[in-house]
């Protein structure tokens, strides 16, 4: 299967402060990634779909000058967390779609803001 | 009503017992499938996925749609310890669409 990856795997920091999460697709070409959130025990929900050259497309309720995203190559996608408070605090999944129906995800990014 | 439901389980089973897993949605237009296996503080993997109504087989994994009823299942064969994950049902209108998830349901498989 084609393989995603994300950096950092983990990241504690303090609130009020900004926190980058990098998405890689590491065989393939992305022009479409997608951001999801998960809370411990819950699944995911998708936050936004992050489209090379173009504005991301966030879901209704998730902030977009809150959650920054941009997709400057077919390979990364970047996902900003601002101004980051303690309900920030999250798991973090990438995902991009190498062919149909086959959605590949990243190890994750365990996010803890203090 | 969510539009994926899937009971969060848990679900313990013996090492080699048939493991049935199953999701509903309320969505017609959902006609992707997929199942993905999610270990604990990793990403989801992706087990199989499905197009339309049908049955497909992989391995120990057979994942089954029926549209009409609108009911997916996952079902493993002679289960084993290293099944012990949480288990995703996701769908979605297009092939290279986001995927709208279930719950996800807890199994664990004992020796």
């Amino acid at each position: 299967g084609a393989v995603v990856s994300q950096h950092p795997s983990r990241v504690i920091c303090k609130s009020g402060t900004s926190v980058k999460i990098e998405c890689r697709s590491l065989d393939f070409q992305a022009t479409t990634m997608f951001w999801y959130r998960q809370f411990p025990k819950k699944s995911l929900m998708l936050m936004a779909t992050s489209n090379e050259g173009s504005k991301a497309t966030y879901e209704q309720g998730v902030e977009k000058d809150k959650f920054l995203i941009n997709h400057a190559s077919l390979t990364l996608s970047t996902l900003t967390v601002t101004s980051a408070h303690p309900e920030d605090s999250s798991f973090y999944i990438c995902s991009a779609t190498p062919a149909p129906y086959e959605q590949y995800f990243g190890p994750g990014t365990r996010l803890t803001v203090t | 009503q969510k539009e994926v439901e899937q009971d969060p389980g848990p679900l313990s089973v013996p090492e080699g017992a048939i493991v049935s897993l199953n999701c509903t949605y309320s969505n017609s237009a959902f006609q992707y499938f997929m199942w993905y296996r999610q270990y604990s503080r990793k990403g989801p993997e992706l087990l199989m996925y499905t197009y339309s109504s049908g049955n497909k087989e992989d391995g120990r994994f057979t994942a089954q749609v029926d549209k009409s009823s609108k009911y997916i299942s996952l079902f493993i064969r002679d289960s084993q310890p290293s099944d012990s994950a949480t288990y995703l049902c996701a769908m979605s209108p297009t092939s290279y669409g986001k995927l709208t998830f279930g719950q996800g349901t807890i199994l664990t498989v004992h020796p």
